[in-house]
């Protein structure tokens, strides 16, 4: 059974960066069935995606943050890696990371879905 | 960006009920690349339909999906106590790949 874990610090200073990672186990991050990513939620509000990566190290990000952020693959350690640059007060979340199923459509690989998540990690941006 | 609006925001209903959650898309969603979620209070999102209509691993057959093009919907039939919930749609873009949900549709025990 998959399981998927997020570890990082709780609380991070405006404009500083911030590093998470997810550790994945009970399945292999080399897989090409999936993608792993990041999803975060501020307190009382809704879902946003902020990127994923797949194992050989392509990557897709929210075109709004990416300038922002890096995410990274270890498959050696079955863990990926988010790094958020400049956080402010507006980066004050949950943080899930979660594996991304896929489909094949018309022949090619579609990975469009999340179908394990953490349990996540509430990251406070605060001096 | 492909803008999802869930309606209604909050659904007040009854154990035993049937709950109908709609989701709209802003454009057309591409190959019914359309997934729903719940979120029970503290917890992580928990997949239950992908493919507009297809029901992910362990999820009670009292849920369904429906839907293509820009109208979707999630039906749970006879709801159980576990049930009440939030629940989210979600699409996927290919062209650049992203991803984004919708609000949020709230169901609490009337």
């Amino acid at each position: 059974q998959v399981e998927l874990q997020e570890s990082g610090p709780g609380l991070v200073k405006p404009s500083e960066t911030l590093s998470l990672t997810c550790t994945v186990s009970g399945d292999s991050i080399s897989s090409s069935d999936y993608y792993w990513g990041w999803i975060r939620q501020p307190p009382g509000k809704g879902l946003e995606w902020i990127g994923n990566i797949y194992f050989t190290g392509h990557t897709n990000y929210k075109p709004s943050l990416e300038s922002r952020v890096t995410i990274s693959v270890d498959t050696s350690r079955t863990q990926f890696s988010l790094r958020m640059f400049s956080l402010t007060a507006a980066d004050t979340a949950v943080y899930y990371c979660a594996r991304f199923g896929r489909e094949a459509v018309g022949g090619y690989y579609f990975y469009y879905y999340m179908d394990v998540w953490g349990k996540g990690t509430t990251v406070t941006v605060s001096s | 960006e492909i803008v999802l609006t869930q309606s209604p925001g909050t659904l007040s209903l009854s154990p035993g009920e049937g709950a109908t959650l709609s989701c709209r898309a802003s454009q057309s969603v591409s190959s019914n690349f359309l997934a729903w979620y719940q979120q029970r209070p503290g917890q992580a999102p928990r997949l239950l339909i992908y493919g507009a209509s297809s029901r992910a691993t362990g999820i009670p057959d009292r849920f369904s999906g429906s839907g293509s093009g820009t109208d979707f919907t999630l039906t749970i039939s006879r709801l159980e106590p576990e049930d009440f919930a939030v629940y989210y749609c979600q699409q996927y873009d290919s062209s650049p790949p992203t991803y984004t949900f919708g609000q949020g549709t709230k169901l609490e025990i009337k």
